[in-house]
């Protein structure tokens, strides 16, 4: 069965820091890999997604990430974070064409001034 | 109006309650899905629907009681809960199949508190 591994729970940055959120999944079958955000008291919000082609992957607010097949990562970075970046990040794996995602625990990002 | 919508925000209900919690899609999505967010816990499913059926129930107690009337439409049915079902919990809607994968959609939650 698929699984998702985040290993950092917390991850302190100061601002205009550049930042990388890991992510490993299980598989190596054909898989789709997403990033969501949460800000507080909100719902998670799709930052990004890969389904094939490129493995480097641009999403909004200045994120990407790169699929490595052989290493099965997905990592998240930012170049440059904000305070308004402080938030929990979840990674997701599906396998293709089911409606099933399987969410990693959550990084929580604290962007420091 | 767009994307999923859930209600109420906030809930506080006793022990003895009868409530239900909506949400609504207008996406056009073929899937929805019931989620828990527990501080400090991993998301937990707890129900999906495919075009209004019910496909997956991940052992949830009976006192969750979902419903899917049509498939713009999901509710949770909540009866006799307990203190540790207070939580976040997450309304989702997806597109899956041959149509490609947009991601899920999440509502904004209901956050519960049970006294």
């Amino acid at each position: 069965a698929q699984s998702v591994t985040q290993l950092d729970s917390q991850v302190p940055v100061f601002e205009e820091a550049p930042v990388e959120l890991r992510c490993n999944y299980s598989s190596s079958v054909s898989v789709y890999l997403f990033w969501y955000v949460q800000y507080p008291n909100q719902g998670l919000q799709l930052l990004l997604k890969y389904l094939s082609g490129s493995t480097l992957v641009k999403g909004i607010n200045g994120f990407e990430a790169e699929f490595n097949k052989s290493q099965t990562s997905f990592h998240l970075r930012k170049p440059s974070v904000h305070i308004s970046d402080t938030a929990e990040y979840f990674c997701a794996v599906s396998d293709r064409g089911t409606y099933k995602y399987i969410f990693g625990t959550g990084t929580r990002l604290k962007v420091l001034a | 109006e767009t994307g999923v919508t859930q209600t109420p925000r906030h809930l506080v209900m006793g022990m003895t309650n009868k409530k239900s919690l909506k949400c609504e899609q207008h996406l056009g999505h073929n899937a929805m899905y019931w989620y828990k967010q527990s501080a400090k816990k991993p998301l937990e499913l707890m129900f999906v629907y495919s075009l209004e059926e019910r496909v997956e129930n991940n052992s949830v107690p009976s006192r969750f009681s979902p419903e899917c009337p049509n498939s713009s439409h999901l509710f949770l049915h909540l009866h006799t809960l307990q203190p540790e079902d207070s939580a976040l919990y997450l309304c989702a809607s997806s597109q899956f199949g041959r149509q490609g994968d947009g991601g899920y959609t999440f509502g904004s939650g209901t956050r519960l508190t049970v006294v």
